[in-house]
């Protein structure tokens, strides 16, 4: 049971390059988040899924795009890269309350 | 907005030593309050998680206690060991079983000297 699964664990973009994160989570919660992590500030909500077809925004969207393919798999997209995306992303899924992450992709914008 | 406050930023104690994570929050309407834990380059491991109308709950060597009327929340760690060490997060809850309305501490760096 790998739980919740993240790739690329790195990544290095030129600015206004394009890339896709990729989580994926086996535990058939219906739920899927996005976020990034900077120093001081915390966890931040990019998007999220509360179930399959369903997106909605967090409260840092701006830049990012999100699919979520089917129950399982919940990609996040960054169309022109930017220096201000360098960050740490994680995935997570919910269950009664309890959040699982993925162990995240750690990104940098150049 | 909800702000959630988690001082000190770092704390380093000897092997052994019993001691208190905080967690403070400006809104006490919460649903619940989660505690994690997260080690270098890894993402982060539900410890426990406190409903509103729950005080504490205890796993192994930690107890999580909940005071909402005071906007806080205490980590407890017995008998602390180097194992122990990373970076111990608090997550405030407004909503029931949805992460949309869930605001992260900053988090305390916890380093047990061997």
């Amino acid at each position: 049971n790998a739980g919740v699964t993240q790739t690329p664990k790195f990544q290095v973009l030129k600015t206004g390059q394009s890339m896709t994160l990729q989580c994926a989570q086996d535990m058939n919660h219906n739920s899927m988040y996005w976020y990034r992590q900077d120093p001081g500030m915390g966890l931040r909500l990019i998007y999220y899924s509360a179930s399959e077809g369903t997106t909605d925004k967090g409260e840092v969207p701006n830049g990012y795009n999100v699919s979520r393919l089917n129950k399982r798999e919940f990609s996040l997209r960054l169309e022109s890269a930017a220096p201000s995306q360098t960050s740490v992303y994680f995935c997570a899924s919910i269950v009664q309350g309890r959040l699982f992450f993925g162990s995240g992709t750690q990104l940098s914008v150049l | 907005k909800q702000e959630v406050t988690q001082i000190p930023a770092a704390l380093s104690v000897p092997e052994g030593e019993n001691l208190v994570l905080n967690c403070s929050f400006t809104d006490s309407a919460i649903y619940n309050l989660q505690w994690f834990r997260q080690d270098p380059g890894k993402g982060l491991t539900s410890l426990l998680l406190i409903q509103s109308s729950q005080r504490e709950q205890t796993s192994g060597r930690l107890n999580a206690s909940l005071d909402k009327s005071s906007g806080r929340s205490t980590l407890y760690i017995a008998a602390s060991q180097p194992g122990d060490s990373a970076t111990y997060l608090c997550a405030v809850g407004r909503t029931s079983g949805s992460a949309r309305q869930l605001t992260f501490g900053s988090g305390t760096q916890l380093t047990v000297l061997p």
